[in-house]
């Protein structure tokens, strides 16, 4: 049962345009959302988060978005750059202690921004 | 700052071989730190945490087990790997939720 899911494997752009990565969910006990980045053979690195009491943050060129009612986050970069090529992990916690406010992850997005 | 650190980077091991992750991190006291498998396609999967020394939890059933001896340790282990083991495997630490990654152990099982 994925209760993260990330129906695009891959995705290009082209640089200087906007990267649009989506998400959806399907556990409405979730309310703390966020995006990893990773390169081949490194680990994943935090990149921007989001809580339930908001419907957008914004850190410099990222910015995510979360519709509740939908279920379903996207993480914007504007303006794309070769740098962000990578594969980008969607992840959700849930309120509760234990287990229940460990992450679930996605099975991520490879974007490839073309020069 | 905190750092985490992960080795080794690559390891090739027989079927029905043992194996010992080890995971550190510095910087940090009393960190909760995780174990995770990325499989082949797929996303990550969290495999045990750890809030304290000795206070492991397991999230999947499977064929490894963890120990954290010490505060700032986590390690991976099994007595006998499956082909089934193949994968990354990566260790985080942090609060409530594992913001921080080490740089993982890619696993080739023969």
């Amino acid at each position: 049962d994925q209760q993260v899911k990330q129906n695009s494997p891959s995705l290009s752009v082209q640089e200087g345009r906007i990267s649009i990565l989506n998400c959806d969910y399907t556990n409405s006990m979730f309310d703390y959302f966020l995006w990893y980045k990773k390169y081949p053979a490194e680990g994943p690195t935090f990149l921007i988060s989001i809580s339930s009491i908001k419907d957008k943050n914004e850190d410099g060129r990222f910015t995510v978005f979360l519709n509740k009612s939908a279920k379903h986050l996207s993480l914007h970069i504007v303006p794309s750059q070769p740098g962000d090529s990578a594969v980008y992990f969607c992840a959700a916690s849930g309120s509760g202690s234990g287990s229940a406010r460990q992450l679930t992850f996605g099975s991520g997005t490879q974007l490839t921004v073309l020069p | 700052s905190q750092t985490i650190h992960q080795w080794p980077a690559t390891l090739v091991q027989p079927v029905g071989s043992p194996l010992s992750l080890e995971c550190t991190v510095e910087g940090t006291s009393n960190p909760n730190l995780y174990w995770y498998r990325q499989a082949a396609g797929r996303g990550l999967q969290l495999l045990f945490y750890s809030v304290g020394i000795g206070q492991i939890s397991s999230e999947v059933p499977q064929n490894l087990s963890a120990s954290r001896p010490q505060d700032r340790q986590f390690i991976l282990s099994s007595k006998k790997l499956l082909l089934s083991d193949s994968g990354f495997y990566l260790c985080a630490w942090g609060g409530n939720q594992p913001q921080h990654f080490g740089d993982g152990t890619r696993l080739s099982i023969l």
